[in-house]
């Protein structure tokens, strides 16, 4: 069984469009996070919610709004896509002070 | 060897051999530190965690060593193996804090 699950795992789309991205964990954790992963690795923190309430927000365009149905949903909606949104995007969950536990990632790829 | 620069950090060792993967970290207020591997396509993997009131921690094949003096953090593994071939991501954060800030990556190479 996925302990965390995102969908879809790839998306190809036009510039402009508005997509989402959604994802569930299993798990029990009370906290869930944004994170992109550029062409060179690097994981940058988006947003992190803990029990349904945003706790971070770094500076990410208001394009990107993330929805917390509950705390086992953490959706990302992004508005405008543009050529630089393209990268991984990747879920995760974790009960603060243990250990993140990722989901497979969504490769975003803005034509 | 390894190798810095603009390009992801690589390090490429022999099978067999041991591999120490190094990471600076950033915020002196940090008191928990976690080893990442990412394999290709799939999303980063917990290996090993510590506390700062430790300064070293075994695992199976891994040892992760904690320096605060000069705010390092080391990651050794034995008898390196073809699977461990991935990227290793050191991360920081604080225990009450839900923030996690992760090092830049190192790729590591095994070759047979």
């Amino acid at each position: 069984d996925t302990a965390v699950s995102q969908t879809p795992k790839y998306l190809v789309t036009q510039m402009g469009n508005d997509k989402s991205i959604k994802c569930e964990q299993n798990l029990g954790h009370d906290t869930m996070y944004w994170y992109k992963q550029d062409s060179k690795k690097f994981l940058k923190i988006m947003f992190s919610y803990n029990n349904k309430e945003l706790i971070i927000n770094e500076t990410v365009p208001n394009r990107f709004s993330p929805k917390s149905p509950d705390k086992a949903h953490l959706n990302l909606h992004i508005n405008s896509l543009e050529l630089g949104d393209s990268a991984v995007y990747f879920c995760a969950s974790s009960q603060v002070g243990y250990p993140l536990f990722f989901g497979p990632g969504t490769r975003l790829t803005v034509l | 060897g390894e190798s810095v620069g603009l390009h992801l950090p690589t390090l490429s060792v022999q099978e067999g051999d041991n591999s120490i993967i190094n990471c600076a970290y950033s915020n002196s207020a940090s008191d928990y530190f976690i080893w990442y591997k990412q394999e290709s396509g799939k999303g980063p993997q917990f290996i090993i965690d510590i506390r700062s009131n430790m300064d070293k921690r075994q695992g199976q094949r891994v040892t992760v060593l904690l320096n605060k003096t000069v705010k390092h953090l080391s990651l050794q593994i034995a008898a390196t193996q073809p699977g461990d071939s991935a990227v290793y991501f050191c991360a920081e954060t604080t225990t009450s804090y839900d923030k996690v800030i992760f090092g830049p990556g190192t790729s590591l190479s095994v070759i047979p």
